[in-house]
């Protein structure tokens, strides 16, 4: 299976500030079809985890611009500027190029 | 609007047998191939397996391939996920989604498996 690392765990921040949440995957997560299936997924409390990037840098529908993504390969960062109240939670990274689609273990983004 | 609702959960007994069900709604279910993952106690995330749109191809994460079956009535828009002797790593939260890009979540189902 491959293995999803995420870093830091846990991420304190200002309101209005920025952070960036590092996801390495155990192996490359290019498809043979070219494609890289690449997702973030923020779970609030009490919630379901919902979308908020896929294919590592399409923002799904209804989701700000100051959740970006990026990346290549095995190495890929989610970018949240503009820190708001509404984006603390756990953050997900998850491939789903290779079967088992595998999760990363979340980082929890909380207030200074 | 896309809604996926979970049931079927609760406290069974190891070694027993538990069915979930997902009624979806707000888009056509029969177009789509489906996902159950799970989300264990201490919030490991974990993929159960998927099924085809037309219910005639399953995938299982390999550890749970024996003792877990996935299917789907796209007359009644439901999603299924037969649990048999499940075992206390079982305990979980379930939730059911669209497969493509795992886009939309229910709001999960507690399944907790003690004696």
């Amino acid at each position: 299976d491959v293995v999803m690392t995420q870093t830091p765990v846990s991420l304190s921040v200002s309101l209005g500030g920025q952070v960036s949440i590092s996801c390495r995957s155990s192996q490359s997560l290019v498809h043979n079809n070219g494609n890289t299936y690449l997702s973030w997924y923020l779970q609030k409390p009490g919630q379901s985890p919902q979308l908020l990037i896929y294919k590592v840098s399409n923002r799904f529908s209804g989701i700000s611009d100051r959740f970006s993504g990026s990346g290549s390969g095995t190495d890929f960062t989610l970018k949240i500027s503009r820190v708001e109240p509404d984006d603390l939670g756990v953050y997900y990274c998850g491939q789903g190029t290779q079967y088992p689609p595998t999760f990363g273990g979340g980082t929890k983004l909380e207030l200074k | 609007e896309v809604q996926l609702v979970e049931s079927g959960g609760g406290l069974v007994q190891p070694g027993a047998s538990l069915k979930l069900s997902c009624v979806a709604s707000g888009f056509t279910f029969s177009d789509y191939w489906m996902s159950w993952v799970r989300q264990t106690p201490g919030k490991t995330m974990e993929w159960i397996g998927d099924i085809k749109y037309d219910g005639s191809y399953t995938n299982y994460a390999p550890s749970l391939k024996n003792r877990f079956t996935i299917s789907r009535d796209n007359a009644k828009s439901t999603l299924y996920l037969q649990m048999s002797n499940v075992r206390s790593e079982d305990t979980a939260t379930y939730y059911c989604t669209r497969r493509v890009g795992l886009d939309y979540w229910g709001q999960g189902v507690m399944v907790t498996v003690s004696s």
